[in-house]
């Protein structure tokens, strides 16, 4: 069964780089869509980005200049890491697999998620 | 980006009822649409992609219908651990994007 776990500071003070890790047991992650999903409180789910196995990355735009998602094949980890942080950052951050290896959409295995608070 | 908006934005109903949540899109998305099932302080679940296919797992009383721009989700017999928020996403094009959420309550 494949699991993730995010990992990463829960607390970041505003203009710093916001960095989360997810790792990856279970299975390998040189296959499939490993995406990052964020959700504010009390507010509705919202796609981050992706990283494909290949190190293919897609970024949604209205994050793309202060995002990186990379990954890490021999941790079977992959991270994000978000510049310049505002309060509207504060989110749960999840990681996720996608449901098929050659599409990323349904999202079918998830971290608990971590929550990051942006805040001085 | 394309907009989400799904109707209502929470019901109350009671153990067996049928339950029927919509979701609309500001365009056309074919049947690229998946419905997730959030219950508090837990990551969301999938239900249905590909607009109707139940995923592996999922109980049968769950349903998914549409194409286009209209889509619902049906519960045809809810029962007590449907208690959750629900929400389509589209996959159609990037970005994707997830309709604001059905909080579904039990009379």
């Amino acid at each position: 069964q494949v699991q993730l776990q995010e990992s990463g500071p829960g607390l970041v003070k505003p203009s710093e780089t916001l960095s989360l890790t997810c790792t990856v047991s279970g299975g390998s992650i040189s296959a499939y869509y490993w995406s990052w999903i964020r959700q504010p409180p009390g507010k509705p789910l919202e796609w981050v980005g992706y990283v494909y196995y290949t190190g293919t990355t897609n970024y949604n735009p209205s994050l793309k200049s202060r995002l990186t998602i990379s990954l890490d094949t021999s941790k079977n980890q992959f991270s994000l890491k978000l510049t310049s942080v505002t309060a509207a950052d504060t989110a749960m951050y999840y990681c996720a697999r996608s449901r098929d290896q050659y599409r990323n959409s349904w999202y079918l295995y998830w971290g608990q998620g971590a929550l990051v608070t942006v805040s001085a | 980006a394309i907009q989400m908006t799904q109707s209502p934005s929470s019901l109350s109903a009671s153990v067996g009822d049928r339950v029927t949540i919509t979701c609309r899109a500001s365009q056309g998305i074919r049947g690229d649409l998946g419905w997730y099932q959030q219950k508090p302080g837990k990551a969301p679940n999938l239900l249905i992609y590909d607009a109707s296919s139940l995923q592996r797992g999922v109980p049968s009383r769950f349903s998914g219908s549409g194409s286009g721009t209209e889509f619902t989700l049906t519960i045809s017999s809810l029962q007590p651990e449907d208690l959750a928020t629900y929400y389509c996403l589209q996959d159609y094009t990037y970005p994707p994007t997830f309709g604001q959420g059905t909080k579904v309550e039990i009379k």
